[in-house]
């Protein structure tokens, strides 16, 4: 069945380094795909998407490229900050109804 | 603007017992959901509804009942509480949830089953 993967954290950067998240996905379709970001205490709130191949959504600093033929939506920040610590999900949405989320990576970042 | 409201925040329950958790959000979405949230399982839908009147299963709805009389409200009901419910719980909402749809998340409802 669809699904989503993502790479296991916690991840631990300092201040202004380079940060990768991965996340691959499986579907049937042709699913729109999303990065939410989970701050302490608080709901999930969408960080980016893209919802077709080749497309790159971003925001605040972070990118992600559709990637259809290695089925990937890497989140990249080319130099993080204390206040980008935070838990981010890979999720995908093929038009069901149904949004799947990956497990989740936590990042530190430290001053 | 309130966005999606979640009631309680906390809450702590004996095995067997029922409760409900509330869920109401102001933005006219048509379709909501309930997801659990478990340590390395990332999200996981329960229940969703497309709009008043329709409700359908999702991942992990043994459990759990739903109904949806109106836009506003999508209250997620605990029949006999079980330690394996103990989570997280986040309602979600869109204003279509097809395609492209962003979801509107609340704070979430700690549950507690002891």
């Amino acid at each position: 069945g669809d699904s989503v993967t993502q790479m296991e954290g916690p991840v631990t950067l300092s201040e202004e380094a380079f940060l990768t998240i991965n996340c691959t996905y499986t579907a049937t379709g042709y699913p729109s795909l999303f990065w939410y970001v989970q701050y302490p205490g608080e709901g999930l709130q969408l960080l980016l998407k893209a919802t077709k191949a080749d497309d790159k959504g971003s925001n605040k600093g972070f990118e992600a490229t559709y990637r259809k033929e290695t089925t990937s939506f890497h989140l990249e920040k080319g130099s993080v900050q204390v206040s980008d610590s935070a838990v981010y999900f890979c999720a995908q949405e093929t038009g069901g109804f149904k949004t799947i989320f990956g497990a989740g990576t936590r990042l530190f970042v430290k001053a | 603007n309130a966005g999606v409201t979640q009631t309680p925040k906390f809450q702590v329950l004996k095995t067997g017992q029922s409760m409900t958790l509330q869920c109401a959000q102001d933005m006219n979405h048509e379709y909501m959901s309930w997801y659990r949230q478990d340590p390395g399982m990332g999200l996981r839908l329960i229940h969703y509804s497309v709009g008043a009147g329709i409700t359908d299963q999702g991942e992990v709805p043994n459990g759990y009942n739903v109904s949806r009389s109106t836009t506003e409200d999508f209250p997620l009901r605990l029949l006999s509480a079980a330690p394996s419910q103990t989570s997280v719980y986040f309602c979600a909402s869109s204003p279509h949830g097809t395609r492209g749809g962003e979801l509107f998340f609340g704070e979430g409802s700690r549950l507690t089953v002891l």
